[in-house]
């Protein structure tokens, strides 16, 4: 019944390290996004994708890859990780422009 | 890009009072107005919203205010309850084709 799933839940790491975060929704949406909320709560996205196309690329290190395979997936890749890199990500999705957002319930990111 | 600014960023009320955030934007194409609501461990969910063509939205004890001229929406929430208790954010939706979300209102209701 999940509409937006995420996993891993928690993923704590070493720097320099490389992860990946793996979303997919069930609800039939075009849009797939990846925000990045900080210690503050403060959100930001990071990448848009539609219909597996990249529309929003945020000004985000080329050490961030999104990868969208097919539109009900939208995967994120960090190379190098660093310790700034330590948030909760957020996968999202949309029916199309100018409607409502569909978040999971994120991948808390620590680096040590 | 659109510029926006949510006050206050907490907001403390007794059970049974109201309580009203507001959010300010700077881009006047935006055209689609939502509240997000986010609970502890959660993501952010919507909870009402409101385009460019209509002035005032509301569902039961949540209502949605917008100003296109002064650019600014309201979140009005009436007879608050604990489970009210959250961060609340405006994220308005610009024809770049993002909502850029406002800085968050903590939110907490005391019994």
């Amino acid at each position: 019944d999940t509409a937006v799933s995420q996993t891993p839940k928690y993923l704590v790491t070493q720097m320099g390290n490389d992860k990946s975060i793996k979303c997919e929704q069930n609800l039939g949406h075009d849009t797939m996004y990846w925000y990045k909320q900080d210690s503050k709560k403060f959100l930001k996205i990071m990448f848009s994708y539609n219909n597996k196309e990249l529309i929003i690329n945020e000004t985000v290190p080329n050490r961030f890859s999104p990868k969208s395979p097919d539109k009900a997936h939208l995967n994120l890749h960090i190379n190098s990780l660093e310790l700034g890199d330590s948030a909760v990500y957020f996968c999202a999705s949309s029916t199309r422009t100018a409607s409502p957002l569909h978040f999971g319930n994120g991948t808390r990111l620590t680096v040590t | 890009g659109e510029n926006v600014e949510q006050h206050p960023s907490t907001l403390s009320v007794q059970e049974g009072d109201s309580a009203v955030i507001k959010c300010t934007y700077s881009d006047s194409a935006s055209n689609y107005f939502p509240w997000y609501k986010q609970e502890l461990g959660k993501g952010p969910q919507l909870i009402i919203d409101i385009r460019s063509n209509v002035g005032e939205k509301k569902d039961q004890r949540i209502a949605v205010t917008l100003n296109k001229t002064a650019k600014h929406f309201s979140l009005h929430i009436t007879e608050t309850q604990p489970e009210d208790s959250a961060v609340y954010f405006c994220a308005p939706y610009t024809n770049a084709g993002k909502s850029t979300f406002g800085d968050g209102t903590t939110l907490t209701v005391k019994p």
